[in-house]
């Protein structure tokens, strides 16, 4: 079945420094969203990508979806404690569903 | 703000038990989702459903039935509890055809069978 895949599973970073997480898919996706899930707490979505090499920015936050449709990749500029939490990615499998990636837990070190 | 609710933060259940999860969203959202997270695992899709008594299996269905009786209430069933179904349960709604406006999720209900 279709596998999305996140790298690194964990990142330790200290404050001010830059992080990124890279989400694989084995097929190609139609979109894709981003959710961030502090600790302690539910994932809450960020936002979706649709368009071949589309790329968004949210403040710090950018988000580019790869010219194929089968990877995507969320990059922090200068993280901040407030960013601690999970990353997932998640890729629409069919009509409904989307398929989670494995996530990549951030820990920005003060 | 799109509120989904679920009736239980914590759980702890014998195996064996038949237990049941409530998720309940007040925004009108056809399609609702059951997930599993576990570490190092990510969210893994129990079950979903796009209308009112419609299902599908997702991914990991094994051990679980959902019901679906009205769009707002979407059930959770573990019929016969095991220790391997102790994990953390997130309920989602989400808006019709591709969600773009993403999902939302329940606070959790971390369920632990002894």
């Amino acid at each position: 079945g279709q596998q999305v895949m996140q790298i690194p599973q964990y990142q330790h970073v200290q404050e001010g420094e830059d992080f990124t997480t890279y989400c694989n898919s084995s097929t190609t996706l139609s979109n894709i969203q981003w959710y961030k899930q502090r600790p302690g707490g539910h994932p809450v979505f960020l936002i979706q990508l649709v368009k071949s090499g589309e790329v968004k920015k949210q403040k710090r936050l950018t988000f580019q979806f790869g010219e194929a449709k089968k990877n995507s990749s969320l990059h922090i500029t200068a993280t901040q404690t407030t960013d601690v939490g999970t990353y997932f990615c998640a890729g629409l499998s069919g009509t409904y569903k989307y398929i989670f990636g494995t996530g990549t837990r951030l820990k920005v070190l003060a | 703000d799109v509120k989904v609710t679920q009736s239980s933060r914590y759980l702890v259940k014998r195996t064996g038990e038949k237990v049941f999860l409530e998720c309940v969203q007040d925004m009108d959202h056809e399609n609702m989702f059951w997930y599993r997270q576990d570490p190092g695992l990510g969210l893994r899709l129990i079950y979903f459903s796009y209308d009112v008594k419609m299902k599908e299996k997702g991914d990991i269905p094994e051990g679980y039935s959902v019901s679906r009786e009205k769009k707002e209430r979407f059930s959770l069933i573990l019929e016969s509890a095991s220790t391997n179904q102790t994990s953390m349960y997130l309920c989602a709604s989400s808006q019709s055809g591709q969600g773009r406006n993403g999902y939302t999720f329940g606070s959790g209900t971390r369920l632990t069978v002894v």
